[in-house]
């Protein structure tokens, strides 16, 4: 069965924390990606990287970096959170190509105060 | 630029009645694939169902089924005989290949209320 496992449900931090996000992926897949949602936006891409130690930025970077040392993990890091970063964060990973399917982690629901 | 519409915000029915959720895309690709997923409360974001641009047949799977019209650009997914189950926030997406990478986009997402 297809799994992709993200570290944490819940987060709660404090505005300038260096924050970590894990995601793990048993598919051997070769993309994995970050999304942002919040209400209204649906998902946003962050970050997403083809292979290990490649990363490629999507269209809301800021603010945020990658780590992809292994495979299967994907790391979210927030350098210094802000409030403004208090969201919901999806892990994905899936085979190369436009046509293959994504398959998501249930979420981290991040809260910056 | 890509871009996925779902100009519906909420959507509540009763249990039983049909209801349609609607997605416009925007692409200037030949080749691209369109996905709608659920999320149920659990947040897990879960794949429905995967069309190419190649091909226009509409599809049903059990109460599920999709509407793909190339020459409006647009992705409908009907649910028939609702039930309170159905309840998520459904997302309809694009993809394509961008700088060698696949990249899916995302419409803002419907949320679907089935009430018993």
């Amino acid at each position: 069965d297809v799994k992709v496992t993200q570290s944490s449900r819940y987060l709660v931090k404090r505005t300038g924390e260096k924050v970590f996000l894990e995601c793990v992926q048993d598919m051997d897949h070769e993309n994995m990606f970050w999304y942002r949602q919040d209400p209204g936006l649906g998902l946003r891409l962050i970050y997403f990287s083809y292979d290990v130690k490649m990363k490629e930025k999507g269209d809301i970077p800021e603010g945020y970096s990658v780590s992809r040392e292994k495979k299967e993990r994907f790391s979210l890091i927030l350098e210094s959170a802000s409030t403004n970063q208090t969201s919901m964060y999806l892990c994905a990973s899936s085979l190369f190509g436009a046509k293959n399917i994504q398959y998501f982690g249930a979420g981290t629901r991040l809260s910056v105060l | 630029a890509q871009k996925v519409t779902q100009a519906q915000t909420e959507i509540s029915v009763v249990e039983k009645e049909d209801v349609t959720l609607d997605c416009v895309y925007e692409t200037r690709d030949t080749t691209y694939y369109l996905f709608w997923y659920k999320q149920p409360p659990s947040g897990e974001l879960v794949f429905l169902i995967r069309r190419n641009s190649f091909d226009e047949q509409n599809e049903i799977s059990g109460r599920y089924s999709w509407n793909f019209q190339k020459s409006t650009s647009s992705f409908n997914f009907t649910i028939t005989a609702s039930q309170v189950v159905d309840s998520a926030v459904y997302f309809c997406a694009l993809s394509s290949i961008i700088q060698g990478a696949q990249k899916l986009v995302f419409g803002q997402g419907t949320r679907l209320t089935i009430n018993p």
